[in-house]
């Protein structure tokens, strides 16, 4: 079964400064999708970033960028320039590509907090 | 506008009421799924669904029930709500491999 590991409950940063999340994941499987959700406090999911296994590229957008490691089976999210609405809890998430599988499975959890 | 809705938004209620949580898309969506956040656990499914009239058990689906009659509804059924069921619901919904869209969550108080 697939697991994934967040091993950071909390992390802090200043504003303006990078911090990086870590996320590790146990599959079998060689394709797949790896995701970062960002929940604040409304508690909406809100999707940051999202990778195909198969793709070597590193996704980006715009502040937000991943270090995907395949072979490390690492997914780590870099957040750049931080500003205070990033303070939120950001879960990691896996989903098997096809099949009958829909579902997506998530890290516990890291609460992320941003220092003015 | 594009959304997931779950009705309703809070919940309280006593051990053994029946209740049911709506959900509903208007993306025209296949996957349709129920997941409930606990602290420090993350997300973890309860059903999903492929499409109309399939539905499967995800990874904790022991006190719920759920029915897809219609491609853009999803309930989710408590037939005897108990303490350990309270929690934030999340209801989603997405197409193929695309992007998985969720509901704002319900939070539901079982006392």
């Amino acid at each position: 079964a697939q697991t994934v590991t967040q091993s950071q409950p909390e992390m802090s940063v200043q504003e303006a400064e990078t911090v990086t999340l870590s996320c590790t994941y146990d599959t079998s499987e060689s394709d797949y999708y790896l995701f970062w959700y960002k929940q604040p406090p409304s508690r909406q999911m809100i999707l940051v970033i999202r990778q195909e296994a198969y793709k070597q590229q590193n996704a980006t957008e715009n502040r937000f960028s991943v270090n995907f490691q395949k072979a490390a089976k690492s997914f780590s999210l870099k957040i750049s320039d931080s500003q205070l609405g990033d303070a939120a809890m950001y879960f990691c998430a896996y989903r098997t590509i096809g099949g009958s599988q829909g579902n997506l499975i998530f890290g516990k959890g890291t609460k992320l907090s941003v220092k003015p | 506008e594009a959304q997931v809705t779950q009705n309703p938004r809070y919940l309280i209620t006593v051990t053994g009421k029946k209740l049911t949580v709506t959900c509903s898309q208007n993306m025209n969506h296949e996957y349709m799924s129920w997941y409930r956040q606990d602290p420090g656990l993350g997300l973890r499914q309860i059903y999903y669904s492929m499409n109309v009239e399939v539905t499967d058990k995800g990874d904790v689906p022991e006190g719920y029930k759920v029915s897809r009659k219609e491609k853009r509804n999803f309930p989710l059924i408590l037939e005897s709500p108990s303490p350990n069921q309270t929690s934030l619901y999340f209801c989603a919904s997405r197409r193929g491999g695309h992007e998985q869209f969720f509901g704002p969550g319900t939070r539901l108080t079982v006392l």
